[in-house]
């Protein structure tokens, strides 16, 4: 089946610096996946970050964005400059045109920005 | 407001109890899925709902079962609980296939 590898966390980062969370998937479907990135802060649930439904496009999203690259089955998440208010678990998922089928996840990665 | 909601929040249980997990959705939307979180394996889909009394088994059933009877309204039932059902249990929603899955805040329990 599907599956959704991301960077390990938990990721500590200082505020002001930049930010990187890796993400590759592997679909078994021929049709090309939609990505999306979601975020889940203290006593929340997951909300949407931002999604790509076309290979090569990037998505953009409250100072992150990720570009989905079909050569390398990439969809990376990066913030140039993070704030405190940035700490959260973040989810690298793909999912298809189909409302049949859920979204595949990966397994989050936790970032805790300090000041 | 656009919001899925789960109820309880919290929920500690004895094994072999039955277990009922509510969700709701102000969106009217369509098609419903229940998912668990356990640390190491992300999330994992149990069920998916189409519409009222619609419902798909997803990658983990087993266990579980659910009931929709009405379009806002999503219940997952644990009879008999087990141990390792321990989980954070999360709602989520969809209003057709190309549109964001909106997630409720989740349930944790604890079967003891």
């Amino acid at each position: 089946g599907d599956s959704v590898t991301q960077t390990e966390g938990p990721v500590t980062v200082s505020e002001s610096e930049s930010l990187i969370i890796n993400c590759t998937y592997s679909a078994t479907s021929i049709a090309y996946p939609n990505l999306f990135w979601y975020v889940r802060y203290p006593g929340e649930g997951l909300q949407l970050l931002l999604k790509v439904i076309t290979a090569g496009q990037k998505g953009s999203s409250r100072g992150f964005e990720a570009t989905y690259n079909k050569e390398t089955t990439s969809f990376h998440l990066q913030k140039a400059s993070v704030q405190e208010s940035d700490s959260a678990v973040y989810y690298c998922a793909l999912g298809y045109n189909n409302y049949a089928q859920g979204l595949t996840f990966g397994l989050g990665t936790r970032v805790s920005v300090f000041p | 407001d656009m919001k899925v909601t789960q109820m309880p929040r919290y929920l500690i249980k004895r094994m072999g109890e039955n277990v009922l997990l509510e969700c709701g959705q102000d969106m009217s939307h369509e098609t419903m899925y229940w998912y668990r979180q356990d640390p190491g394996l992300g999330l994992q889909l149990i069920y998916i709902s189409y519409d009222v009394d619609s419902n798909s088994e997803g990658d983990i059933p087993k266990g579980y079962r659910v009931s929709r009877k009405k379009r806002e309204h999503f219940s997952l039932i644990l009879d008999s609980a087990k141990t390792n059902q321990t989980s954070v249990y999360f709602c989520a929603s969809r209003q057709g296939a190309r549109t964001e899955v909106f997630f409720g805040k989740g349930t944790r329990l604890t079967v003891v």
